[in-house]
């Protein structure tokens, strides 16, 4: 079974900043990389699919990068709105597994 | 407008069963693979199985695999998830989730159904 690992598990930054969250697999995935934001009490939202598209209606300041097995999901000017936890999901191989999430707040 | 609505969940003692149910609206149900995935309380997500549109391929998560049984009704536009032998381990929020056939992602989700297993 494919690992997947996110760092940091936390994060504090303050409005405005640029805000980056990495995941890697423990082998390798090409592009089957899905980003999910999950504020709390809510359903996960997916934000990104093949490691680099835009969902739609997501805002252009979420961006994702990498291929193989190392993946970046960046936040370019982070907004009160963004405060969640975010996970990465491999879809390249079954179990369809998820990072342990990364925890993101307002400074 | 596009909606996954989950059903079913409950408080179950260890080793009884229960039948969550995901009913699909507003987009053509049979086009689509369908996922579950749980969260434990305080914890991640957790994939639990995943079944494409024919309900031909199926595949589980080693935790709940020869105990759950995921299936579908494309006529009834809904999804299931029989668990069996239930443990306390399981007890979670279980979401459906439609997937991209193309992508692999998951798009749309329930609001989720908990799950507590107790005695």
């Amino acid at each position: 079974d494919i690992q997947m690992t996110q760092s940091p598990s936390s994060v504090s930054a303050s409005v405005g900043d640029r805000v980056t969250i990495t995941c890697r697999a423990s082998q390798d995935i090409s592009g089957w990389l899905a980003w999910y934001q999950q504020k709390p009490g809510k359903a996960p939202k997916l934000l990104i699919y093949a490691a680099s598209s835009l969902q739609s209606g997501v805002p252009s300041r979420f961006r994702g990068s990498g291929s193989g097995t190392d993946f970046t999901l960046t936040i370019s000017s982070l907004q009160p709105e963004d405060v969640a936890t975010y996970y990465c999901q491999q879809a390249d191989s079954f179990p369809h597994s998820f990072g342990q999430g990364t925890k993101l707040e307002i400074k | 407008q596009v909606q996954l609505v989950e059903s079913g969940g409950g408080l179950v003692n260890p080793g009884g069963s229960l039948r969550l149910s995901c009913a699909a609206s507003g987009f053509t149900f049979n086009d689509y693979y369908m996922s579950w995935i749980r969260q434990a309380p305080g914890k991640g997500l957790e994939w639990v199985s995943y079944i494409t549109s024919s309900g031909r391929s199926i595949y589980y998560a080693d935790s709940v695999k020869g105990r759950f049984t995921i299936s579908r009704d494309n006529a009834k536009n809904s999804l299931y998830l029989q668990m069996n032998s239930l443990r306390a381990e399981d007890t979670a929020v279980y979401y459906c989730a439609r997937v991209d056939v193309e992508t692999n992602g998951m798009d749309v989700w329930g609001q989720g159904t908990t799950v507590t297993v107790s005695s």
